[in-house]
């Protein structure tokens, strides 16, 4: 079953950017994932799809601050000119036959 | 504007039953799977079940596989979750989550707190 492998933290100050990595297991390299934010006390909300080869869908009304790319296994979201709002947990995700995975986190702090 | 919202949740004692609902709406419900997931307390997001377009193909987690059961009513434009002998380790924040037409979830719902407590 493919596993995803984020880092717990991460952190940046306000107005600089971050990226923050998905990797996914070994025979799972070529999966599409999918990011998603969570804001504290609120449900998550999808960000993008990112495909293998970078081609990503964005969700409706997501900035052009967020942006994906991927290379190999890795799987990647980039936040520039980072504001307060975007401190979160982001998860990344993906699928196979019916049924959902996610990864454990990254918590993005905004210095 | 796609909206799902959860309800049903609650406290209940261990071995006790609850049943969770999400009503949807901004779009053609009976076109797109739906999942359920849920997040404990302080901890990341747990994938619980899926169910098809259709009712003939649905999918478990381990943790909740025999206990819990997926359905939905694409007349109603909802989406349920029967759980039954129901355990501490299932306290958490179950949310209702769409599946784009390629696969990723696209749209959640707020969530609904579930609490198993004596």
């Amino acid at each position: 079953q493919v596993v995803l492998t984020q880092s717990p933290s991460a952190s940046a100050s306000l107005g600089t950017s971050v990226k923050l990595t998905c990797t996914l297991s070994s025979d799972h390299s070529t999966y599409a994932i999918a990011w998603h934010q969570q804001q504290p006390g609120r449900g998550p909300r999808y960000l993008m799809r990112l495909n293998s080869d970078g081609s990503r869908v964005k969700g409706d009304g997501i900035p052009d601050r967020f942006s994906g790319s991927s290379s190999g296994a890795e799987r990647y979201l980039t936040i520039s000119s980072l504001q307060s709002e975007d401190e979160a947990d982001y998860y990344c995700q993906t699928w196979g036959t019916g049924i959902q995975v996610f990864g454990g986190g990254t918590k993005v702090t905004v210095l | 504007e796609v909206q799902l919202v959860e309800s049903g949740g609650g406290l209940v004692k261990p071995g006790g039953s609850l049943r969770l609902s999400c009503a949807a709406s901004g779009f053609s419900f009976s076109l797109y799977a739906m999942n359920w997931v849920r997040q404990a307390p302080g901890k990341g997001l747990e994938w619980v079940s899926s169910i098809r377009v259709s009712d003939d193909h649905i999918y478990y987690a381990d943790s909740v596989k025999g206990r819990f059961t997926i359905s939905r009513d694409n007349a109603k434009n909802s989406l349920y979750l029967h759980m039954d002998s129901l355990r501490a380790e299932d306290t958490a924040v179950y949310y209702c989550a769409r599946e784009a037409i390629v696969d990723q979830i696209d749209y959640w719902g707020q969530g609904t707190l579930v609490t198993v407590s004596s």
